[in-house]
């Protein structure tokens, strides 16, 4: 079975660009969540979703937005970038909505911001 | 404002003794508490989980204690092995599943 897969892996961009990272979750998991990883920091938690509606947003600007698909893959969109936005994104899926159950996480997305 | 607080950056045990890694909360509220094991270029992946109504939980050579009352839980891995090198996340968690994430502890077994 393939894990959490991510898109793209790394990528560039410039200040004020908009960018949307894609996760595609385990089959039959119903929840995603998205972290951002700063170096040398834990991943703080964005937004939560479970059968395409949100659940739970972290402390993070309007310009963060996502959304889930009626086949549970989500997309992290992100306007009017700033270098502070430079970080590695992870998405993590789980079937259930909250619990005890650890989450999966892909690989995350590399973002530079330059 | 850290909820979840890995005060150890860094921690080098020997091969085959214990590795205790240790991690500190202050909102009362979480329900569940994970450990998380991460190698470099991967995502995270999940070891071990605690209910806040328990004080232990124990899956092969990772026991996880959780002291309520001092809200601190532990990861204990015994023995401990090259393998287990690698940066360790404690999480908590609510029930309405979101994770706050401590910033980790890099473990290195020496073989």
């Amino acid at each position: 079975d393939a894990g959490v897969t991510q898109s793209p892996t790394h990528l560039i961009k410039t200040r004020g660009q908009q960018v949307t990272l894609r996760c595609s979750p385990i089959s039959g998991h119903k929840s995603v969540s998205w972290y951002q990883q700063v170096l040398g920091q834990g991943p703080q938690f964005i937004f939560q979703y479970y059968e395409k509606e949100e659940r739970g947003r972290g402390n993070f600007p309007d310009r963060f937005s996502a959304r889930q698909f009626p086949n549970y893959s989500s997309e992290l969109n992100v306007n009017a970038l700033l270098l502070g936005d430079s970080a590695l994104y992870l998405c993590a899926s789980s079937f259930n909505f909250g619990g005890a159950g650890g989450y999966t996480f892909g690989s995350g997305t590399r973002l530079t911001v330059v | 404002d850290q909820q979840v607080k890995q005060n150890s950056p860094s921690l080098s045990v020997q091969e085959g003794r214990i590795s205790i890694l240790n991690c500190d909360y202050t909102n009362s509220m979480f329900d569940y508490f994970l450990w998380y094991k991460k190698y470099p270029a991967e995502g995270p992946t999940f070891l071990i989980s605690i209910s806040s109504i328990k004080d232990k939980n124990e899956d092969g050579r990772f026991t996880v204690f959780l002291n309520k009352s001092a809200k601190h839980l532990s990861l204990h891995i015994v023995p401990s092995q090259p393998g287990d090198s690698a940066v360790y996340f404690c999480a908590a968690r609510t029930n309405a599943g979101k994770s706050t994430f401590g910033d980790g502890t890099t473990l290195t077994v020496k073989p």
